[in-house]
């Protein structure tokens, strides 16, 4: 069965870090591009970022461009986001999401973990 | 940067057709896939590729995609459909996942 599960979510003030991971089991991960989608309260889907297979193509969305880095370790079975400069309009769930092969969207998602920034 | 429209809200009464749409400068180019939302729950991918269904999706759900015009159609609409429901496309001018802002659905 193929699982996505998150952690590392919490509260941070603006200005500070938070590193999410998550973990990944049920399949291979290196087989698999992967991406962050975050949802701010009441509010709808937004992409964060994709990673390729190997990492060596990376996106990232205008809004977290230069502060956010997604990282992997296919090794560990593991995805990151690693989340600097945190803004208040930053507070939302954010899910890893598998993507099918050849871009057949998200296939696979998380259940999400929190993230607010408030002081 | 590329955007997809979506009508905020649909309302359906048992067993009649849902249509939800989602617009976008010749969507129909692109493929278009489709997410449900339940409260409190992760996104489920619904329809891939414009019209294919990944398997455990009811053949209720279908979907279709020409011009600037990308739709679900969710026939035999049951109370367990309420949900909010997401297009997305590949946007490849900017390299981004595009998302619609979603249409609530109402099982009246």
């Amino acid at each position: 069965e193929v699982q996505l599960v998150e952690s590392g979510g919490g509260l941070a003030q603006p200005g500070g870090s938070l590193r999410l991971s998550c973990a990944a089991s049920g399949f291979t991960l290196s087989s698999y591009s992967m991406n962050w989608v975050r949802q701010a309260p009441g509010k709808g889907l937004e992409w964060v970022s994709y990673i390729s297979t190997s990492s060596d193509t990376i996106y990232y969305a205008d809004s977290v461009k230069g502060r956010f880095t997604i990282s992997r370790d296919n090794a560990k079975n593991s995805l990151y986001v690693q989340m600097n400069s945190l803004r208040a309009e930053d507070t939302a769930v954010y899910y890893c999401a598998r993507e099918g092969i050849a871009a057949t969207g998200l296939d696979y998602w998380g259940q999400g973990t929190l993230v607010t920034v408030s002081s | 940067s590329y955007v997809l429209t979506q009508a905020p809200s649909v309302s359906v009464a048992p067993g009649q057709t849902a249509r939800i749409t989602c617009g976008g400068n010749n969507v129909g180019g692109k493929s278009v896939h489709w997410y449900q939302q339940q409260p409190g729950q992760a996104p489920v991918l619904v329809v891939y590729d414009d019209s294919d269904r990944p398997s455990g999706i009811p053949e209720r759900f279908s979907g279709s995609n020409s011009g600037n015009t990308a739709t679900l159609t969710i026939s035999r609409v049951e109370a367990g459909d309420e949900a909010d429901y997401y297009c997305q496309v590949w946007d490849s001018s900017t390299d981004h996942w595009v998302f619609g802002g979603g249409t609530k659905l109402t099982v009246l």
